[in-house]
């Protein structure tokens, strides 16, 4: 198993820019989140996702969207970026939506730097 | 406002001694509480999870404790080597069926020769 996969590593956008980082699991894991991490703060949830078809938002949502079509991938899409988006970008998932002791694996994360 | 605080915020030892990271939080209700390791440039890997009626559990050299009562946790990692330098995250779930976990802000451990 590759785990929880994210790409690009790295990214710089410029303000106004959209884009999407990707996040894959071949884990055949129901739960899916994306969490953003700064410097001298906590990791923050963005939005989160129980399954296919089904997402919703976290802590800090604003400026982000996503979408889930399939168990495997969970797309994370910046509309519109802008420096306070920066920051490295983490995505997880769980075996189960229903048991909350389940073990979250993280992905490598994704660093981007909005000009 | 449910908040997780960790102490220190970094943390300097030497090779072959013991450490221990302290995490006290405000979350109510509560239904567990995660450690996870992350070294730099990584993702947070999970060391471990235990619901409020555990009070330790053990992974290698890694024990965490919780004290319900206090509301304190903390991790203690014994014969350390260099590989443990990380930062090192206590995270706690709301309740069951909550998604969301409340991040503290991570001590950094440096271990040196």
């Amino acid at each position: 198993n590759a785990g929880v996969t994210q790409t690009p590593k790295f990214q710089v956008l410029k303000t106004g820019q959209s884009m999407t980082l990707q996040c894959a699991q071949d884990m055949n894991h129901e739960y899916m989140s994306w969490y953003r991490q700064d410097p001298g703060m906590g990791l923050r949830l963005i939005h989160y996702s129980v399954g296919a078809g089904i997402t919703d938002q976290g802590e800090v949502p604003n400026g982000y969207n996503v979408s889930r079509s399939t168990t495997e991938d969970f797309p994370l899409r910046l509309l519109s970026a802008a420096p306070s988006q920066t920051s490295v970008y983490f995505c997880a998932s769980s075996y189960s939506s229903r048991v909350s002791t389940d073990t979250q694996y993280f992905g490598p994360g994704t660093r981007l730097t909005v000009l | 406002k449910n908040q997780v605080e960790q102490s220190p915020q970094s943390l300097i030892i030497l090779e072959g001694k013991n450490c221990t990271l302290q995490c006290n939080y405000t979350v109510s209700p509560f239904s567990n509480l995660r450690w996870y390791k992350q070294d730099t440039g990584r993702g947070p890997v999970s060391l471990t999870i235990m619901t409020f009626s555990e009070n330790t559990k053990s992974n290698g050299r890694y024990t965490a404790t919780l004290d319900a009562d206090t509301k304190q946790s903390s991790l203690h990692i014994t014969a350390s080597q260099l590989s443990d330098s990380a930062s090192y995250i206590c995270a706690l779930n709301s309740g069951a069926g909550s998604y969301q976990l409340t991040f503290g802000k991570g001590t950094k451990l440096s271990v040196i020769p």
